[in-house]
C-alpha cells in the first residue's frame, strides 16, 4: 500500500532538546512539506522540498531544520531553539505540478515535558 | 485579510439535511483548489477538487467562482460520519519552481445529529 508514514505517532521533549520527527513516504513522489498545527488553527508550512538535496523555508521555518537526502524520506529536527514546540505536525507530499493535490501522513502529536 | 478565509461554524445539522459551506480567497492568481476533511486530532484528507465548471461526486458538489474569488461545498442528504472539520485550500503560485503552497483555511466544523 502506497502512503506516508510519520513516527513516532507522539514525542515529548525536555527543554534544550532536539528532536526529529520522521516522515517516509513510498509514492514516488518528488515534493514533501511539513506543516504545524496549532488548536483552532490552520496549517502552517515550515519547510518543503521539491526535489531531493534542495529544500526551501516556509512561513515559520524559525527552530526548524530540514534534510532531504533520499527521495523517500523528509525528517524534520525541532531544536531548542523552537521556543512553542507543542503543536501536531502534519508531512505531506505531492507531484509538484500545479494542480495535484497534497497527501498527508496521519502526523506526529509533540509536547513539552 | 487572510489568505483563505472560512466561517468557523460550527454547523450543527440534522441528519438528511443539506449543508454549504463557503470559502473566500484572496490571491487571484490562484489556480488549484480543493476541499479536504480533518476528522479530530486526524490528518486531512483530500475530499475533492474543485473544478471551474463545478464537479460532483455522490452527495458532494463543489463549485468555483473565479470572479468573485470563491469556493463553495454543498453536502446533501447529511450523514453521521459527515461530522468532521472541513479544510479550504487554495494553491498559491511559488515565484520559482513547479510547486506551489497550498494554504489551508481554519476550517468549519460540521456536527451532523440525529
Amino acid at each position: 500500500d502506497g502512503g506516508i508514514t510519520q513516527s513516532p505517532k507522539y514525542l515529548f521533549r525536555k527543554e534544550g532538546q532536539n528532536v526529529t520527527l520522521s516522515c517516509e513516504q513510498n509514492l514516488n513522489h518528488d515534493a514533501m512539506y511539513w506543516y504545524r498545527q496549532d488548536p483552532g488553527q490552520g496549517l502552517r508550512l515550515i519547510y518543503y522540498s521539491q526535489i531531493v538535496n534542495d529544500f526551501q523555508k516556509g512561513d515559520i521555518a524559525e527552530g526548524y531544520s530540514v534534510s532531504r537526502e533520499k527521495k523517500e524520506s523528509f525528517p524534520l529536527t525541532v531544536t531548542s531553539a523552537q521556543k512553542n514546540p507543542t503543536a501536531f505536525y502534519l508531512c505531506a507530499s505531492s507531484i509538484p505540478v500545479v494542480h495535484q493535490p497534497q497527501h498527508f501522513g496521519d502526523g506526529t502529536r509533540l509536547s513539552i515535558l | 485579510r487572510k489568505e483563505v478565509e472560512q466561517d468557523p461554524g460550527p454547523f450543527n445539522v440534522p441528519e438528511g439535511a443539506t449543508v454549504a459551506f463557503n470559502c473566500t480567497y484572496s490571491n487571484s492568481a490562484s489556480q488549484s483548489f480543493f476541499w479536504y476533511r480533518q476528522d479530530c486530532r486526524k490528518e486531512p484528507k483530500l475530499l475533492m477538487s474543485v473544478y471551474s465548471s463545478g464537479n460532483e461526486d455522490g452527495r458532494f458538489t463543489a463549485q468555483l467562482n473565479r470572479a468573485s474569488q470563491y469556493i463553495s461545498l454543498l453536502i446533501r442528504d447529511s450523514k453521521l460520519s459527515d461530522s468532521a472539520t472541513y479544510l479550504c485550500v487554495v494553491n498559491i503560485p511559488w515565484t520559482s519552481g513547479t510547486a506551489s503552497k497550498l494554504t489551508f483555511g481554519t476550517g468549519t466544523r460540521l456536527q451532523v445529529t440525529l
